[in-house]
């Protein structure tokens, strides 16, 4: 599986906007990029995927680099319930099943 | 609606004792997923059920760990003579179709002490 690299920690001021960065070099042309997110104490839980262009919905931005090596999560305005876990994680189109989860990097949001 | 569920929320076994996890997925979901966590790390694949039959069990670390989903819904993990090393937090997911997100239920903590 092509690996994603991702800060281990990151802070924000809550009501600022928040960018995620995720290094994936080896991504191949056929992998979705993903991204989870894992609050305290509970599951996982999907954020927003894409494979070349930019994709809003109602959580986040994903903002992906024209050679795909690279990407953004964008959170518009973070809040304290969006501290959490966030993993960036590479999914072969062509395979259905597992998600292979780094371990991510851990956003910090304070007043 | 109802999402994943898990039970129990959390287990203590003792060293070689035999442990069950149950997972019941969001209904019509095909797809099931079995992870690992353990502290401080992303949950690690242990299994896939695709309806009935387990379509990629790569992921399980020996053959002490077992799973099954008998009418392709609830499934459930077996861990036979349990060592202190399996201690983590068991999640279980589905989705739709194995294309599809993955929603995870809140886990299982199992400590073998």
């Amino acid at each position: 599986d092509a690996k994603t690299t991702q800060p281990n920690s990151m802070e924000s001021n809550e009501e600022e906007p928040v960018h995620l960065p995720c290094n994936h070099s080896t991504i191949s042309g056929t992998d979705y990029i993903h991204w989870y997110r894992q609050l305290p104490s509970q599951g996982p839980e999907y954020v927003i995927h894409g494979l070349t262009s930019n994709v809003n919905n109602r959580m986040a931005s994903l903002a992906i680099a024209e050679d795909r090596k690279s990407s953004t999560l964008i959170l518009h305005r973070a809040t304290l319930r969006d501290a959490a876990v966030y993993y960036c994680i590479l999914r072969y189109a062509g395979t259905a099943s597992k998600l292979t989860f780094g371990t991510g990097t851990r956003l910090q949001v304070t007043l | 609606g109802a999402g994943v569920s898990q039970t129990p929320s959390n287990k203590v076994t003792e060293k070689g004792k035999y442990v069950e996890l149950r997972c019941d997925p969001i209904s019509g979901h095909t797809a099931l997923y079995w992870y690992r966590q353990s502290l401080g790390q992303g949950p690690e694949f242990l299994i896939y059920f695709q309806g009935t039959g387990a379509a990629d069990d790569s992921g399980l670390p020996n053959d002490r760990f077992f799973a099954v989903r008998p009418e392709g819904s609830v499934s459930t993990l077996k861990i036979q003579r349990t060592e202190r090393g399996d201690s983590a937090v068991y999640l279980c997911a589905s989705s739709l179709t194995p294309y599809d997100e993955q929603y995870f239920g809140p886990g299982t903590r199992l400590t073998v002490t």
